[in-house]
């Protein structure tokens, strides 16, 4: 069955350093695609960046980066230069195909929070 | 403006009430999804639907059920609420046909059962 872990429920971090936050998912399906969401606490769920099984390259949006190694089943999302404004929970998440139905499943999160 | 609208922000039931969780999304999306939020538990997926009419168990469905008869518009029903279901509910929705499609999100659903 898939699965998605997030192994660091808090992590504490100084403005302007550098954060990763862990992600390790299970899966046997060859095709599937991995991204990562900010829920700050107004609620709302924030789609930050998506990697996709195949994809050769590590993908990078502003100061957000995903550490794909697919052979450790890991995808980490590092955040480049913290600002007070990421302080939220971060959830991982997997989607695949299954005959069709598409399914999308998320993991327990991590709550971010940056220290001036 | 892409969006997906759940239909109550806060809600207050009584155990033993039936309750409905509507949502509706404007995007022609095929998949949409109910999630329920704890602390400490993420999201877990309770029913998603693929299509019109169409819909699968998710990891928590018991207590639960969905209805989905237009392609905008899936509704999460709690046949008799009861105080374990006291949770924030998030509705989502996602196109179909390729894993990169990343999925939208409504406000959520605070309901508290009392």
């Amino acid at each position: 069955a898939q699965k998605i872990t997030q192994t660091q429920p808090g992590m504490f971090v100084q403005e302007k350093e550098a954060v990763t936050l862990d992600c390790t998912y299970d899966t046997s399906d060859p095709s599937y695609g991995l991204f990562w969401y900010k829920q700050p606490s107004s609620g709302e769920m924030i789609f930050l960046i998506y990697q996709g099984s195949y994809d050769q390259q590590n993908a990078t949006e502003g100061r957000y980066s995903l550490n794909f190694q697919k052979a450790r089943k890991s995808a980490n999302l590092v955040i480049s230069a913290s600002q007070l404004g990421d302080s939220a929970m971060y959830f991982c998440a997997m989607g695949w195909t299954n005959f069709g139905n598409e399914k999308l499943t998320f993991g327990t999160g991590t709550r971010l929070t940056i220290i001036p | 403006d892409v969006k997906v609208t759940q239909s109550s922000r806060y809600l207050v039931k009584r155990t033993g009430e039936k309750v409905f969780l509507e949502c509706v999304q404007d995007m022609d999306h095929e998949n949409m999804f109910w999630y329920r939020q704890d602390p400490g538990l993420g999201l877990r997926l309770i029913y998603f639907s693929y299509d019109v009419k169409m819909k699968e168990k998710g990891d928590i469905p018991e207590g639960y059920s969905v209805s989905r008869e237009k392609k905008e518009r899936f509704s999460l029903i709690l046949e008799s609420a009861s105080t374990n279901q006291t949770s924030m509910y998030l509705c989502a929705s996602r196109s179909s046909g390729l894993a990169a499609f990343e999925a939208f999100f409504g406000q959520g659903t605070r309901l508290t059962v009392v």
